[in-house]
């Protein structure tokens, strides 16, 4: 079974500082991975997509990858109270020899940030 | 204005009732998916397609069912043999199978009474 873990949080962090989403995969041949913001009662939104390992930086958010450790984070700079919200991590597995190509997701983190 | 339309973004059906949910998409994506999502559970494939009139069995779909008979458009019904079906339904659309991003539409909320 592919799975997909994160903490489920509550992740609170102060005004301006940095919150750290982490997410780890089990399905090793995964390529492509991929952060939502969802806040409550609404959608799931794309906020961020990771191929290659190292560092991918949009604004105030960066997304880290490494395949080796099995490992995505998400880093949000100078946080916001509009940032609070719950973090989903997907995952597109492994691509290679008939996969199903949809993407598993994990529970999500949900992050608060204090005024 | 390109997009995923999901109707209606409220639904309140009795028990033992087969219900239809919509989902439109206007952004020419090959796959079309539908989740589950129920607090604490994260979000739970229950259908997927790559191509019109083709589509496969997600993690849980028992009680469900789904046509493909145009790019654009991916119902999904969810019949009386579906024994639990209050959750938050969402469909969502991607370019390709393979490693590419998926979008969403606003969700349907479904409750059974």
């Amino acid at each position: 079974q592919k799975e997909v873990e994160q903490n489920s949080g509550p992740l609170s962090v102060p005004e301006g500082a940095i919150a750290s989403l982490n997410c780890t995969y089990s399905d090793r041949g995964s390529q492509s991975f991929f952060w939502y913001r969802q806040y409550s009662g609404k959608s799931p939104e794309l906020i961020m997509s990771i191929y290659s390992n190292g560092d991918k930086e949009d604004g105030r958010f960066t997304a880290q990858l490494n395949k080796a450790s099995q490992y995505v984070s998400l880093l949000i700079r100078d946080s916001q109270p509009s940032d609070s919200a719950t973090y989903l991590c997907a995952v597109n597995p492994d691509t290679v020899g008939g996969s199903q190509g949809n993407l598993i997701f994990g529970k999500g983190t949900k992050l608060s940030v204090k005024p | 204005d390109g997009g995923i339309t999901q109707s209606p973004k409220y639904l309140f059906r009795k028990e033992g009732q087969n219900v239809t949910l919509s989902c439109e998409q206007n952004l020419n994506h090959d796959a079309m998916y539908w989740y589950r999502q129920d607090p604490g559970q994260g979000l739970r494939l229950i259908y997927y397609s790559q191509i019109v009139n083709d589509f496969q069995k997600g993690d849980i779909a028992e009680g469900y069912s789904v046509s493909r008979e145009k790019k654009e458009s991916f119902p999904l019904t969810v019949t009386s043999a579906q024994k639990n079906p209050t959750a938050f339904y969402l469909c969502a659309s991607s370019p390709g199978p393979w490693g590419t991003e998926a979008f969403f539409g606003q969700g349907t909320r479904l409750t059974v009474v």
